[in-house]
């Protein structure tokens, strides 16, 4: 089983409103990453965890709050967000978040529409 | 600066024909080098990946690529192109000194014309 999944598909939240969207893995994997995708534009990272602890915050607005349960589950918490904020959430995993000279494939989930009204 | 180029924003080819999609990358090593596919409203998928060894390496869905370190490209081909590869084709890169960091190019959409 490769399969990362998402929740919700879609999401649509005013900009007062407070809303999580939710990634899973059971592949065992310790790494898991938030990327943000405009449309028309590349997937940009946001946060990596690995073995659940916050392991690199790409200088993300503090609207953006992420968390790792347990190994299998990351969540991003969203608050106040601004209409620009819309956008494609990808989440991702790998076996280990990697070192130098080792890279470890990372596996997509299908995203997380997100609009901004 | 470091960084990963795709000059085609859009391609458009016959069914059957061929393709050639461009990635050229500017780094201080060569880093690692990978394709991913996505489809509209989906996530990315792997299409392959250049660590070392043999220049060309092959993938799934008949793709190859074809990794010149003179010209510091990573060209994407396939020999006969189907309607179900209109897509969003993302070339990537991480460096091989720091672990798992992708950094995507901008992307090239592929039309596939009957």
């Amino acid at each position: 089983d490769t399969e990362v999944t998402q929740t919700p598909k879609h999401l649509v939240m005013g900009m007062t409103n407070k809303k999580s969207l939710k990634c899973e893995q059971h592949m065992g994997h310790r790494a898991m990453y938030w990327y943000k995708q405009k449309a028309k534009k590349p997937p940009e990272l946001m946060f990596v965890y690995s073995y659940e602890k916050l392991s690199i915050n790409e200088s993300v607005p503090s609207r953006f709050s992420p968390e790792c349960p347990n190994s299998s589950l990351l969540n991003l918490h969203l608050h106040a967000l601004q209409p620009e904020d819309s956008a494609l959430y990808l989440c991702a995993s790998s076996q280990d978040q990697g070192r130098p000279n080792l890279f470890y494939e990372q596996y997509f989930g299908p995203g997380t529409r997100l609009t901004v009204t | 600066a470091q960084s990963v180029t795709q000059p085609d924003i859009h391609i458009t080819v016959s069914e059957g024909a061929s393709l050639e999609l461009r990635c050229n990358y500017s780094y201080g090593a060569t880093p690692y080098l990978f394709w991913y596919v996505q489809s509209p409203g989906q996530g990315l998928q792997l299409l392959l990946k250049y660590f070392s060894g043999d220049t060309l390496v092959q993938g799934i869905k008949g793709f190859e690529a074809e990794f010149k370190r003179s010209q510091s490209s990573f060209n994407l081909r396939k020999p006969s192109v189907h309607w179900s590869d209109a897509a969003e084709y993302f070339c990537a890169v991480a460096p091989n000194n720091a672990g798992n960091m992708l950094t995507f190019g901008g992307g090239t959409r592929l039309m596939v014309k009957p």
